[in-house]
């Protein structure tokens, strides 16, 4: 089937600390990846996204890569903010299916100042 | 360009009685989602309608949930009779056709449920 795994948080950095949140994916089909945040008390928003293997997603400092032979989609950011503090999800959608997003558990990151 | 709206935003009932989610959303959005999040867990997909017929209900709970989106515009979820377990935050997404323009789903702010 298809799945998403992610590092369990919680994360607490201090502002300016790198930021690595682990995503690996199972899929049966040819899989698009997303990272979605969600920021305390608001609906869950798009950072960025990649739709096939090598590809780069990039917003507001976040990157991710879509690695195939590792099947995996890890978020960085090189210098976090306390404005970064939310829940981050990764998704994977299979091209040409039903496109439903199959969500990761999510990772909670709290930066302090 | 006005989101997609979901209304009650928060709604505590007891177990056994009923409850229904109302959603909009973005206008002219052809595919519409249910989406249900538990505490601590990703959202998982309930049901999928595209225009104003199902796509995918998969893993909708058929014997207590029902949803439908008459005219392919607005989407009702309703829940009866409601369970503990089915407290948890229920959101709504749209989006476009595949091939139409920025084909991504947008979400609303979600409805928090409390069965107590």
């Amino acid at each position: 089937g298809n799945s998403v795994t992610q590092m369990e948080g919680p994360v607490t950095l201090s502002e300016e600390a790198f930021l690595t949140i682990n995503c690996t994916y199972t899929a049966t089909g040819y899989p698009s990846l997303f990272w979605y945040v969600q920021y305390p008390g608001e609906g869950l928003q798009l950072l960025l996204k990649a739709t096939k293997a090598d590809d780069k997603g990039s917003n507001k400092g976040f990157e991710a890569t879509y690695r195939k032979e590792t099947t995996s989609f890890h978020l960085e950011k090189g210098s976090v903010q306390v404005s970064d503090s939310a829940v981050y999800f990764c998704a994977l959608r299979i091209q040409g299916g039903s496109e439903k997003l199959v969500f990761g558990k999510g990772t909670k990151l709290t930066v302090n100042p | 360009e006005a989101g997609v709206a979901q209304s009650p935003r928060y709604k505590i009932i007891e177990k056994r009685q009923s409850v229904a989610f109302w959603c909009n959303p973005i206008s002219g959005h052809a595919t519409l989602y249910w989406y249900q999040q538990i505490l601590g867990q990703g959202p998982k997909l309930l049901i999928q309608f595209q225009n104003n017929g199902v796509v995918d209900d998969s893993q909708l709970p058929k014997d207590r949930f029902s949803a439908e989106r008459l005219k392919g515009v607005d989407s009702t979820l309703k829940i009866q009779p409601a369970k503990l377990e089915d407290s948890a935050v229920y959101l709504c997404a749209s989006s476009s056709l595949p091939g139409q323009g920025l084909y991504e789903q947008y979400f609303g702010p979600g409805t928090r449920l409390t069965v107590t």
